[in-house]
């Protein structure tokens, strides 16, 4: 079985442009989760999609959102780009049980720069 | 709030000795899952163990094991003769049944093994 695919892997930005992340999660799994990686702060969670409907969301601004499509692929987008924004965006899918009864298998994650 | 710490911000050992990653985790619910994650460099999130707060059978498999004293509401993780290729930065993290948080990690260890 395939694991977690994002796509791109990397990826340049300037500040003030926006930029879209992909993730195909594992085939039968409904469940999308975002994480936000930096040398600074860590792993944070950003938002989790389940059956097209956002279930939880992290500590994020605005200008970080999301979407699930109904093939349960799921979309990050971030607006207005800010330096800070530089980091390792890792996409995890899971059944979508309760959380917790089920694990979470992690992509490659795409690591975006932003200039 | 939920919260997970990992002391030890980098372990170096030779190759064949064992090592224990430590992890303390605090949470006020009576319903939690702990789980451990190994990012080796190339940045992927490889899954390694879970485990529910009901559940202090302390678990082997291979030269992993773990150590869950809820007592300590400590979480350790031990590999035995250690490889080369545990190298990585290992993650311990929380989440609890409602997913409000996301997984909830630690800062991670990283862990090197000279040969």
């Amino acid at each position: 079985k395939a694991g977690v695919t994002q796509t791109p892997r990397y990826l340049i930005k300037t500040r003030g442009q926006q930029v879209t992340l992909s993730c195909s999660p594992i085939s039968g799994h409904r469940s999308v989760s975002w994480y936000q990686q930096t040398p600074g702060q860590g792993l944070q969670f950003l938002f989790e999609y389940f059956s097209e409907t956002q279930r939880n969301k992290g500590n994020f601004p605005g200008r970080f959102s999301g979407r699930q499509f109904s093939n349960s692929r799921s979309e990050m987008n971030v607006s207005t780009l800010e330096l800070g924004d530089s980091a390792l965006y890792l996409c995890a899918s899971s059944l979508g049980g309760t959380w917790g009864t089920d694990t979470q298998y992690f992509g490659p994650g795409t690591r975006l720069t932003v200039l | 709030a939920q919260k997970v710490t990992q002391a030890q911000t980098e372990i170096s050992v030779v190759e064949k000795e064992d090592v224990t990653l430590d992890c303390v985790y605090e949470t006020r619910d009576t319903t939690y899952y702990l789980f451990w994650y190994k990012q080796p460099p190339s940045g992927e999130l490889v899954f390694l163990i879970r485990r529910n707060s009901f559940d202090e059978q302390n678990e082997i498999s291979g030269r992993y094991s773990w150590n869950f004293q809820k007592s300590t509401s400590s979480f350790n993780f031990t590999i035995t003769a250690s490889q080369v290729v545990d190298s990585a930065v290992y993650f311990c993290a929380l989440t609890t049944g409602g997913g409000a948080d996301g997984l909830t990690f630690g800062k991670g260890t990283h862990l090197i093994i000279q040969p």
